[in-house]
């Protein structure tokens, strides 16, 4: 079955630029999209279609996908970013496979 | 308002069954994607299952077999039956929206616990 891997977690300082990572199998073959899901809420769609943004959130959240790796990159972090951040895709056929998740801590 | 409300979580016995809804409002869950995802307390999102827009079904390896994915038109209302349960289901059950435009989940509810224990 097709895998997504992130790191377990990333600390930034507020201001700094946080770089997370999504690994899979030609995952630039495919869509990446990221959810961002803080304590006790919903996820939140962040990024979708491997770059672009919903409506409502921020510039600083930006993404790419090229080769085997995804990226989410959140830049000029705020203590609001702190949350847990999911990368999911397709796993080229009906399958919805989501990474481990990846906790941002801000300190 | 685009909404989505799950219910019908509880706790229930292993080997027990369920039903759990999702009432959708300010969209159409005939038209679009929908799917359950699950998380078990302090993990990760796992994808349960989809129904498209034209009633093909698809399920995580983790659950066919034992769960089936359904919806009412007339209600606006998405279902997940939840047979044969067990201690690895327990999660809290979100459904979603997947926007066929955005290749992604782009709404969600609050979720419906389903505990198993005995």
């Amino acid at each position: 079955s097709y895998e997504l891997t992130q790191p377990p977690s990333l600390s930034v300082s507020p201001g700094q630029t946080a770089t997370i990572t999504c690994s899979g199998n030609k995952l630039g073959d495919k869509f990446a999209c990221w959810y961002q899901q803080k304590p006790g809420q919903s996820p939140v769609l962040v990024i979708y279609q491997d770059y672009k943004r919903p409506s409502g959130i921020p510039e600083r959240f930006s993404g790419s996908n090229s080769g085997n790796t995804a990226t989410l990159t959140i830049s000029g972090t705020q203590a609001t970013d702190e949350a847990d951040y999911y990368c999911q895709a397709w796993d080229g056929s009906t399958a919805r496979v989501f990474g481990g998740g990846t906790k941002l801590t801000v300190l | 308002e685009v909404q989505l409300v799950e219910s019908g979580g509880g706790l229930i016995q292993p080997g027990g069954s369920l039903t759990l809804s999702c009432a959708a409002s300010g969209f159409s869950v005939s038209s679009n994607y929908m799917s359950w995802v699950r998380q078990a307390p302090g993990k990760g999102l796992e994808w349960v299952s989809i129904i498209y827009s034209g009633d093909s079904t698809y399920y995580a390896d983790s659950v066919k077999g034992r769960f089936t994915i359904s919806r009412d038109t007339s209600k606006n209302t998405l279902y997940l039956q939840v047979n044969n349960l067990r201690g690895d289901d327990t999660a809290l059950y979100y459904c979603a929206r997947e926007n066929i435009d955005f290749n992604a989940m782009d709404v969600w509810g609050q979720g419906t616990t389903v505990t198993v224990s005995s």
